[in-house]
């Protein structure tokens, strides 16, 4: 069984500012974990990914995650907010190897402030 | 080369009509999903195809029918069209466990 719970279903930042979205996991196994993004109209796109290598994951757009095991989170941070970055933003976990269910959070509405 | 695409993007209809929604990815992977999105941006996973043998069904009428012709393609048929059942649909593939790669929705309206 798998779940996530993302805290915040609405996210307000100034233009500039840090960026951090929050994303909880539980897995009985071993978990993949995945950030998208969706831009208005369209559809979800990777932003990053953890998938059992480095627990400091790089993605696009500047954005970064980290996975920590024992508080069960993998948060996700961009250091300057940009007006781009206003987005709806999706957590997922899946479990590692061969197929897997992936089981997505409920999303976060980033608004980026001028 | 769009990697995942579907067809149509939009979709207008009335109650009771049936209509179909194709998908199509050329990125190899061997699992198709289709989700739906309602207005609240939530995304719940409907069926899943792995090498054209459904590996998930969730808890859908069964008025959604989806059909996997090969492993590029994966369609659904929906019968007996709902106010409810309007939403934006995704189509989506992966290989295995890895990431998904999304198609750019379908928006169907029921009127």
């Amino acid at each position: 069984a798998q779940s996530v719970t993302q805290l915040g279903s609405h996210v307000s930042v100034s233009e500039g500012a840090l960026v951090l979205l929050r994303c909880n996991y539980s897995s009985s196994v071993p978990p993949y974990l995945f950030w998208y993004v969706q831009y208005p109209n369209q559809g979800l796109q990777l932003l990053l990914k953890y998938t059992s290598a480095a627990t400091l994951v790089k993605g696009i757009n500047g954005f970064e995650a980290e996975f920590k095991k024992s508080e069960t989170s993998f948060h996700l941070t961009k250091p300057s907010a940009h007006m781009s970055d206003a987005a709806e933003y999706f957590c997922a976990v899946s479990g590692s190897g061969g197929y897997q269910k992936v089981t997505f959070g409920t999303g976060t509405k980033l608004q980026v402030i001028p | 080369d769009t990697a995942v695409s579907q067809t149509p993007k939009y979709l207008v209809t009335q109650m009771g009509n049936d209509k179909s929604i194709k998908c199509e990815q050329n990125l190899g992977h061997d699992t198709m999903y289709w989700y739906k999105q309602d207005s609240k941006k939530f995304l719940k996973i409907m069926f899943s195809y792995n090498n054209k043998e459904l590996i998930i069904n969730e808890t859908v009428p069964n008025r959604f029918s989806p059909k996997s012709p090969d492993k590029a393609h994966l369609n659904l048929h929906i019968n007996s069209l709902e106010l409810g059942d309007s939403a934006v649909y995704f189509c989506a593939s992966s290989q295995e466990s890895y990431e998904q790669y999304f198609g750019p929705g379908t928006r169907l309206t029921v009127t």
